[in-house]
């Protein structure tokens, strides 16, 4: 069975700084995904990454894929207070076919980044 | 492009009752996934459908719990006889292809059980 791990699970930082969220899988996977998440309100796609060593840079966010590692990691410079969300990392794994659906997901990293 | 519509978004029931989520994916995708999401969770996978097919349920609770995907018409997530642990949010996803690199997000029904 496919496991993901976040950690930290809570963050809590100030304007300004920098930090790293850290998404660590069980198994053989293609693909990795960060997605965000405001309270009440749905996922947000933020990267997608398909193949070891991608690296995708938006705005203050910085993710990246080791796949040896089974690793991704989600960086934040310069933290800004509207980047206060939850964040998720998000697997699939290959199934009969090999196809990819069935994504499994981290327990999220609630991120609060004060004045 | 409308992007993928769950109704209602608030759903109120009491234990016993039946509840219907609704989810129609983005235009062009034929590929539905429903998850659920606990309080302070991640999204846990329930099921996969395509037009008229389920092709996935290994993450739908053995009772009570069923999902469609008709010809015509939304996705269609029904649980029976409500209980309080059914109380969570339920987003639905969908996707153009088998092998598309990204799941779109519906804005989630959030069920309530009294």
């Amino acid at each position: 069975e496919l496991k993901v791990e976040q950690n930290p699970l809570f963050l809590s930082m100030q304007e300004g700084k920098n930090y790293t969220i850290y998404c660590n899988y069980s198994t053989t996977s293609d693909r990795l995904y960060w997605y965000r998440q405001d309270p009440g309100k749905s996922l947000e796609s933020l990267f997608v990454l398909l193949s070891n060593g991608a690296v995708k840079q938006e705005g203050r966010l910085m993710a990246s894929l080791d796949t040896k590692a089974r690793l991704s990691t989600l960086h934040i410079t310069a933290a800004v207070h509207d980047l206060s969300a939850t964040y998720f990392c998000a697997v699939d794994i290959h199934t009969r076919g090999g196809s990819n659906y069935k994504l499994t997901f981290g327990k999220g990293t609630l991120l609060t980044v004060n004045p | 492009n409308a992007g993928v519509m769950q109704n209602p978004r608030h759903l109120v029931r009491r234990r016993g009752q039946e509840a219907r989520l609704r989810c129609s994916p983005m235009k062009g995708h034929s590929h539905v996934y429903w998850y659920r999401q606990l309080p302070e969770e991640g999204l846990k996978f329930m099921v996969y459908l395509q037009k008229e097919n389920i092709i996935d349920e290994s993450g739908m609770p053995k009772e009570r719990f069923s999902a469609e995907f008709p010809k015509e018409g939304p996705s269609i997530l029904r649980i029976q006889q409500v209980v309080r642990g059914d109380s969570a949010a339920y987003f639905c996803a969908s996707a153009p292809s088998l092998v598309s690199n990204e799941q779109f997000f519906g804005p989630g029904t959030r069920l309530t059980v009294l």
